[in-house]
This record gives C-alpha cells, sequence and structure tokens, in this order.
C-alpha cells in the first residue's frame, strides 16, 4: 500500500508569481483534502475534492484552486502570491465513510 | 462553526511517566469524530488515535488513551510510559460527517526528558 506523497518538498517563490502543488493519494482513497500550515500554528482546512469535484472549502480566496484527476491525484494552485502564503502546505487522502485522514510530508513554499 | 482549543501550547514529561493534553471543542453536531495526530520534527503527520462521538467508551491504542466527555465537549489524551519518540507536536482535530471537514487546534508540543 502506498501512502500519501507530495511534491516538490520544498519551493521558492516571488510574491505575484502562481504555483502548483502536487498529490498523490493513498492506494484505493478518493478524497483529498488541502490544509495550509503556517508556522507554530494548526493545519487549516482550505478544500477537498471528492471524486473530482470540490467537495467543501474553507476560509480561503479563490485565487486557491485545485484539481482532482481520474486516479485521485490532486493539484493544488495558487495565483498572485502574497507573502502571507509562505507556509507548510499538505495534503490528506481519505476513504469518506471512515473519515481517517492520512496526511503527506508537506511542501514547504516561500514567497520572498 | 466548529472550534478546537489546545490551551497547553508546550509540555514536557520525564521518561516512563504519565502525561494527558487537553483538548476542548465547540459543535452544534450530536454525531463526528474527533481525533489526536502527531506531528513529529520530520513533518508528517501520523494518527494517533480516534474516538466516534456516539460511543460511550473511551478509545485506547497501547499506550495512548483518551478521555472523551462529551457533555462537556472535551477529548483530552493521556500517554502512559512515555518515551523519547513520543516527543512531537501534537493536534487534537474535529471532524463533522457531512463533508468529511477537519477543524485542528493550535497544537500542544510535547517534549519527553530522557
Amino acid at each position: 500500500e502506498t501512502g500519501v506523497t507530495q511534491s516538490p518538498t520544498h519551493l521558492i517563490k516571488t510574491r505575484g508569481q502562481q504555483v502548483t502543488l502536487r498529490c498523490s493519494s493513498q492506494s484505493g482513497h478518493n478524497t483529498v483534502s488541502w490544509y495550509q500550515q503556517a508556522l507554530g500554528q494548526g493545519p487549516q482546512f482550505i478544500f477537498q475534492y471528492y471524486r473530482e469535484e470540490e467537495n467543501g472549502r474553507g476560509n480561503f480566496p479563490p485565487r486557491f484552486s485545485g484539481l482532482q484527476f481520474p486516479n485521485y491525484s490532486s493539484e493544488l494552485n495558487v495565483n498572485a502570491l502574497e507573502l502571507d502564503d509562505s507556509a507548510l502546505y499538505l495534503c490528506a487522502s481519505s476513504l469518506v465513510q471512515v473519515g481517517e485522514q492520512y496526511f503527506g510530508p508537506g511542501t514547504r513554499l516561500t514567497v520572498t | 462553526a466548529q472550534t478546537v482549543t489546545q490551551s497547553q501550547p508546550e509540555m514536557s514529561v520525564q521518561e516512563a511517566e504519565t502525561v494527558t493534553l487537553s483538548c476542548t471543542y465547540d459543535t452544534s453536531e450530536n454525531n463526528y469524530y474527533l481525533f489526536w495526530y502527531k506531528q513529529p520534527p520530520s513533518r508528517q503527520m501520523i494518527l494517533v488515535i480516534r474516538q466516534e462521538a456516539y460511543k460511550q467508551q473511551n478509545a485506547t491504542e497501547n499506550r495512548f488513551s483518551v478521555n472523551f466527555q462529551k457533555a462537556a465537549k472535551s477529548f483530552s489524551l493521556k500517554i502512559s510510559d512515555s518515551q523519547l519518540g513520543d516527543t512531537a507536536m501534537y493536534f487534537c482535530a474535529f471532524m463533522k460527517l457531512t463533508g468529511n471537514q477537519f477543524y485542528f487546534g493550535t497544537g500542544t508540543s510535547l517534549t519527553v526528558i530522557p
């Protein structure tokens, strides 16, 4: 059984640029959630995808968008990067009915 | 809205001793899940234990157990026989059954002292 993987591990971008982060879900999981974890804080829910459709969204602006593919992998896109977007971005996959979320190692994004 | 509060930013415990981490939450939902996750310095979040709100029996996983008080909306984690590998950030999390959204607390940094 393959766990959740994320790429890249680290990323440095400049304010105003766009970024795409990628996540491969755990085998058999059809739901992917994305979180932003600022330094010293708990993860904040960005949105969730279930069977390629957005299935819930947290309090994040529209410049945060995502996709889920037929193989249940997912992308998080952030446009017009701001300095406050610097954070660890976590992806988690789950079976809807079970509820437990299995997290990837995260992508550390730094915006300068 | 759901909120999760962890009032202990940092805690320490001697190796082999017992420590309890506190968590309270606020919700109007009747059915939900509660979780404790561990995030070691390597940063990958690992599930420690989960509790279904409809179950009265407190969940237990080896050295980890919870004290779930539904009326008080309290969900504490007890770690027995603490080990050096337990050093990590611990997050309490609440999950609504509708929407599968997780709400995390701000975490408790636990240090196990040799």
